[in-house]
């Protein structure tokens, strides 16, 4: 079975700056997709970027960027220009292609942007 | 608008006493989720189902129950619930042509005492 680990339960950062989240997996599977689900006060969980594992280059959307490192599985969630709305809960979350559309967490980590 | 609807979002009952918690999607979507999350734990899925009428275990299973006789409808179920199954509960949906994507409902927040 897969796991998802992040280990840092809680980070800081100040507007407008950059910050960096981790996450690291474990998989004997080549073939998968990460994403980072964000989960604001509302508890809604909203998807913020994902990266097919067959791909190189690393996704971005706007602000959000990943440093994509398969061999070691890690999968990194660069925030830049950070804005009071960034303020939530991040979950990274492994999909496998070979155990239907099942997501697996992380435990998260509760982003704190500071004015 | 596309979206996925959890009723009630905030219930508290009492040991024992049966419960529904109702998953409703307007996409057409073929799959279906059910995850409970808790601190430090992340989300961990309970059920899933590929299609009407078929169903399947996740990681954390035991006392709930699912069905799914229709499309778009996916009810969870506690027979017998505990003060253990408080938690928050979100319902996903997605399609399989689009597998990557997960669309969550609201939360159910549920407090077992």
């Amino acid at each position: 079975a897969q796991t998802v680990t992040q280990s840092q339960p809680e980070m800081s950062v100040q507007e407008a700056e950059t910050v960096t989240l981790s996450c690291t997996y474990d998989t004997s599977e080549s073939d998968y997709y990460l994403f980072w689900y964000k989960q604001p006060p509302s508890r809604q969980m909203i998807l913020v970027i994902r990266q097919e594992a067959y791909k190189q280059q690393n996704a971005t959307e706007n602000r959000f960027s990943v440093n994509f490192q398969k061999a070691a599985k890690s999968f990194s969630l660069k925030i830049s220009d950070s804005q009071l709305g960034d303020a939530a809960m991040y979950f990274c979350a492994y999909r496998s292609l070979n155990a239907g559309n099942m997501l697996t967490f992380g435990g998260g980590t509760r982003l704190m942007v500071k004015p | 608008e596309a979206q996925v609807t959890q009723n009630p979002r905030y219930l508290i009952t009492v040991t024992g006493k049966k419960l529904t918690v109702t998953c409703s999607q307007n996409m057409n979507h073929e799959y279906m989720s059910w995850y409970r999350q808790d601190p430090g734990l992340g989300l961990r899925q309970i059920y899933y189902s590929m299609n009407v009428e078929v169903t399947d275990k996740g990681d954390v299973p035991e006392g709930y129950k699912v069905s799914r006789k229709e499309k778009r409808n996916f009810p969870l179920i506690l027979e017998s619930p505990s003060p253990n199954q408080t938690s928050l509960y979100f319902c996903a949906s997605s399609s399989t042509r689009a597998i990557y994507e997960q669309y969550f409902g609201p939360g159910t927040r549920l407090t077992v005492t």
